[in-house]
């Protein structure tokens, strides 16, 4: 089975735009999770989506929102950004239940100038 | 609330003796455990898993883990280490929320860099 994927692998954005990251899980799962991934703060919990429902949301600023399509295949969307926002982002996919493993892709790192 | 706290930021060991990266959790319920390594400018890769089915886990690259539960501990644990094993490690818990199921949130240590020497 093909792993996680995420697209851009890359990304150079400025103060107050916007971006989008996608990613598509593995064949067959249906959870998809985003982290954050900083030097300061290490690797924190965005957002959780099961079948097209946000599940699970951490302590992140509105400005981060996602959503699921029904191929499974998620985005996530930060708006204004900030300096603060340059970090690698992850997604991790899973089958979707209890103590389901989480499977992560390679991570698109985002710079903000 | 769960949480996972690792040792030490940096270990440094030479190749072919042994490894240890030091994990204690706290958790309220019967945690699910894992170990994930990053190397650098790659994704995470799972090294293993802990569910309670056996207190010593085996996992991938020759590594292995043992749950403790009187010392709250998950510690990671390789015979001899190798160049390739140079990565940043992490000890991870699930969050089980408030009835002990799975609610796709992980909580990362914050990591231990292993480096090998020749």
């Amino acid at each position: 089975k093909a792993g996680v994927t995420q697209t851009p692998r890359y990304l150079i954005k400025t103060r107050g735009q916007q971006v989008t990251l996608s990613c598509s899980p593995i064949s067959g799962h249906r959870s998809v999770s985003w982290y954050q991934q900083t030097p300061g703060q290490g690797l924190q919990f965005l957002f959780e989506y099961f079948s097209e429902t946000q599940r699970n949301k951490g302590n992140f600023p509105g400005r981060f929102s996602g959503r699921q399509f029904s191929n499974s295949r998620s985005e996530m969307n930060v708006s204004t950004l900030e300096l603060g926002d340059s970090a690698l982002y992850l997604c991790a996919s899973s089958l979707g239940g209890a103590e389901e493993t989480q499977y992560f892709g390679p991570g698109t790192r985002l710079l903000v100038l | 609330a769960q949480s996972v706290t690792q040792l030490d930021s940096h270990v440094s060991v030479s190749e072919g003796t042994p490894v240890l990266l030091r994990c204690n959790y706290s958790s309220s319920y019967s945690p699910s455990l894992f170990w994930y390594v990053q190397h650098p400018n790659k994704g995470l890769q799972l090294l293993l898993k802990y569910t309670s089915a056996a207190t010593l886990v085996k996992g991938i690259n020759g590594f292995e883990a043992e749950f403790k539960k009187s010392e709250t501990s998950f510690h990671l644990t390789k015979p001899s280490a190798h160049m390739s094993d140079a990565a940043e490690y992490f000890c991870v818990v699930s969050d089980q929320g408030g009835y002990g199921g799975s609610q796709g949130n992980l909580i990362f240590g914050k990591g231990t860099k292993l480096s090998v020497k020749p």
